[in-house]
């Protein structure tokens, strides 16, 4: 069965700190891969999304994600942070080259940046 | 991106009840999900709800429980049956787009309390 890990559970940064949140999944097929933001109160949104091509992948906000497929792995960066960006972050993995079917979600990182 | 609204947005219900979420898209999706979001954790998939077929549930959750209704491709509904204070949760619909375009949407949320 497919699992999504993230590595960091909560983490703490002070503004204009560099970002790197892990995700790892385990599916040996092809996969669609997305980062969503949920800040505190709302609903989730999508942060950035991978489907196919360039591995390097840039969201809004500033946020990219790179896609390693010899790791597995699908991890969450920002070069430098801002008080705003306080949130969970999820990660989630939808097996298949279509762009249907179910999301499989990571733990979720609670990220908490002082200003 | 579609759009979905979901109501309610909160709820406190008796023990024993039972309470209905319906969410409705602004266009229509191919397949629409159901997930739960206990406090402080990630999103656990309930069920997949097909459109002119019977929903398919994730293993832990069942029909009896959480019959889900989805009439057409714009519309769907999780009742949450003969509730307990353990499904006190948040509950998101979810759908699919139409293969191409962004990632999935979410409602809202609705975030129920059952004492």
């Amino acid at each position: 069965a497919q699992s999504v890990s993230q590595h960091n559970h909560h983490v703490i940064l002070s503004e204009a700190a560099s970002l790197e949140l892990g995700c790892n999944y385990s599916y040996g097929g092809t996969v669609n891969l997305f980062w969503y933001v949920q800040y505190p109160g709302q609903h989730l949104q999508l942060l950035l999304k991978y489907f196919s091509g360039d591995p390097l992948v840039k969201g809004i906000k500033g946020f990219e994600a790179e896609f390693i497929k010899s790791k597995f792995s699908f991890n969450l960066r920002k070069p430098s942070v801002q008080w705003s960006d306080t949130a969970e972050y999820f990660c989630a993995v939808n097996a298949g080259s279509s762009n249907t079917g179910k999301l499989i979600f990571g733990q979720g990182t609670t990220l908490q940046v002082k200003p | 991106s579609a759009v979905i609204s979901q109501k309610p947005s909160r709820d406190i219900c008796q023990r024993g009840t039972s309470l209905t979420i319906q969410c409705q898209v602004d266009s229509q999706v191919t397949m629409m999900f159901w997930y739960r979001q206990q406090p402080g954790q990630s999103l656990t998939l309930i069920a997949t709800a097909n459109q002119g077929s019977e929903a398919t549930y994730e293993s832990g959750f069942v029909i009896d429980k959480f019959p889900i209704s989805r009439p057409n491709l714009t519309f769907s509904t999780l009742t949450v049956s003969n509730m307990s204070p353990e499904d006190s949760s948040i509950y998101l619909c979810s759908a699919a787009p139409p293969a191409g375009l962004n990632g999935y949407t979410f409602g809202s949320g609705t975030r129920l309390t059952v004492v």
